[in-house]
């Protein structure tokens, strides 16, 4: 069965400080896609990247970029020059099927 | 573009009522897809609509549970005769091409039993 893990339950870091959030998953399937939300204090699921197992290049977007390493089973996630503002929950997800395997969701706290 | 929503955001009952919850999706997604968060952990699958199709309801939790999307546009949740570990939040999604892709989220309905 599928299996998402985020071994950091929190991190907490001083604002400008770069953090990496890490994310380990299991599955059977040959292809399959992995995913990133990010869950502020107001709760709503925001999407962040969608990656698909044929596709290791890493990504960039702004601030945050994203390793994805088959070899290893990760899909890791690091926020450059944090804000206050990334203070959230973030989820890590794989497909299963119909429906999404989430993992456990990492805290991040960003300190002014 | 409206995204997803939910109705209500929150609900309070007491133990042995039966509540519903209502999600629109994206108006031109055709998937729609039922999951559940408690505290601390990420959501859970409960079940998944292709149109008024319900395709996967292995995972609804117990046979209290149930879904319908009659017209397959809108969604409804019902829970019979709640108990207090069905305390949770309750979050809406949908998509559209195929199930790979993106879900986009609803901000959920919060249930507190009594």
């Amino acid at each position: 069965a599928q299996k998402v893990t985020q071994a950091q339950t929190e991190i907490s870091v001083v604002e400008k400080e770069d953090v990496t959030l890490d994310c380990v998953y299991e599955t059977r399937d040959t292809t399959y896609y992995l995913f990133w939300y990010k869950q502020p204090p107001s709760g709503e699921l925001v999407f962040l990247i969608r990656r698909n197992s044929f596709d290791e290049q890493n990504e960039i977007s702004g601030r945050y970029s994203w390793n994805f390493q088959k070899s290893t089973s990760s899909f890791n996630f690091t926020i450059t020059a944090s804000q206050v503002v990334d203070s959230a929950v973030y989820f890590c997800a794989l497909s299963e099927g119909f429906g999404l395997v989430f993992g456990a969701g990492t805290i991040l706290r960003v300190k002014s | 573009d409206t995204g997803v929503s939910q109705d209500p955001r929150h609900k309070i009952t007491k133990r042995g009522q039966n509540v519903t919850f209502r999600c629109d999706p994206i108006s031109e997604h055709n998937r729609l897809y039922w999951y559940r968060q408690t505290l601390g952990q990420g959501p859970e699958f409960l079940t998944y609509f292709q149109n008024e199709a319900q395709l996967e309801k292995s995972r609804l939790l117990s046979d209290r549970f149930s879904a319908e999307r009659p017209k397959g546009s809108f969604s409804t949740l019902e829970i019979q005769r709640t108990e207090q570990g069905d305390s949770a939040m309750y979050l809406c999604a949908s998509n559209g091409q195929t199930s790979a892709d993106t879900q986009y989220f609803g901000p959920g309905t919060r249930l507190t039993v009594l």
